[in-house]
């Protein structure tokens, strides 16, 4: 469990204010991924990497950037924080093509008034 | 398009009874499932994968081609199986999931 954290794992915010989650790594896992969670809506892919420097959007990616400058760290970036992204959300990793099992970190409740 | 679909919010079941979670899934190709758990104040953990045909905690998931579904089942609830429960698809490269709305399973004494 240790091998992927997150930070901060609350967070208050007001709407229009940016607001950047990071999501840290000690597996060396090649690929990683933002998720948030709702009710009634499971979890919903926002942004994946599949390598340093390497994303692609997910389901439900508007509204939300990624980076990944260093096979470490993942960054989701909410450049203007609304009412609607009001959620928790997920890191979670996955080493390689072939091993299908994604890790996943503790969450991120964010609140955004 | 990939969707997973499992229709119940919420099932609860009296311990020592049988469980089983419903999971339906649409998918073109050849398709690749999970179920995943999360404990209360715990991380999202994998269950068990169909590929692997195992059975983990007393659950086991067959897939069903026919009638695209990968229920969950466990013969005897124990306590301890109280938990959310996510079925999952996972779709073109790089190891994406479709994850279902997820079923609370709540074991009563």
């Amino acid at each position: 469990d240790a091998g992927i954290t997150q930070s901060p794992r609350h967070k208050v915010t007001e709407t229009g204010t940016p607001v950047t989650l990071r999501c840290h790594q000690t597996e060396n896992h090649r690929y990683m991924y933002w998720y948030r969670q709702d009710p009634g809506h499971g979890l919903r892919l926002i942004h994946y990497s599949y390598g340093v420097k390497d994303t692609d959007k997910g389901e439900v990616s508007d509204g939300y950037s990624v980076s990944r400058s260093k096979t470490e760290d993942f960054l989701l970036t909410l450049e203007s924080a609304t009412s609607s992204q009001t959620s928790v959300y997920f890191c979670a990793t996955s080493p390689r093509t072939g091993d299908h099992e994604q890790y996943f970190g503790p969450g991120t409740r964010l609140t955004v008034t | 398009a990939q969707r997973v679909t499992q229709p119940e919010k919420l099932l609860s079941v009296f311990k020592g009874a049988p469980v089983e979670l419903k999971c339906n899934y649409s998918y073109s190709g050849s398709p690749e499932l999970f179920w995943y758990v999360q404990y209360s104040r715990q991380r999202l953990q994998l269950l068990l994968r169909h590929i692997s045909r195992e059975s983990i905690k007393g659950f086991t998931a067959d897939l069903n081609k026919g009638e695209t579904s990968f229920h969950l089942k466990k013969p005897f609830a124990q306590e301890e199986d109280s938990a959310m429960y996510y079925c999952a698809l996972m779709r073109g490269g790089g190891n994406k999931l479709t994850f279902g709305t997820g079923t609370q399973l709540k074991v009563e004494l």
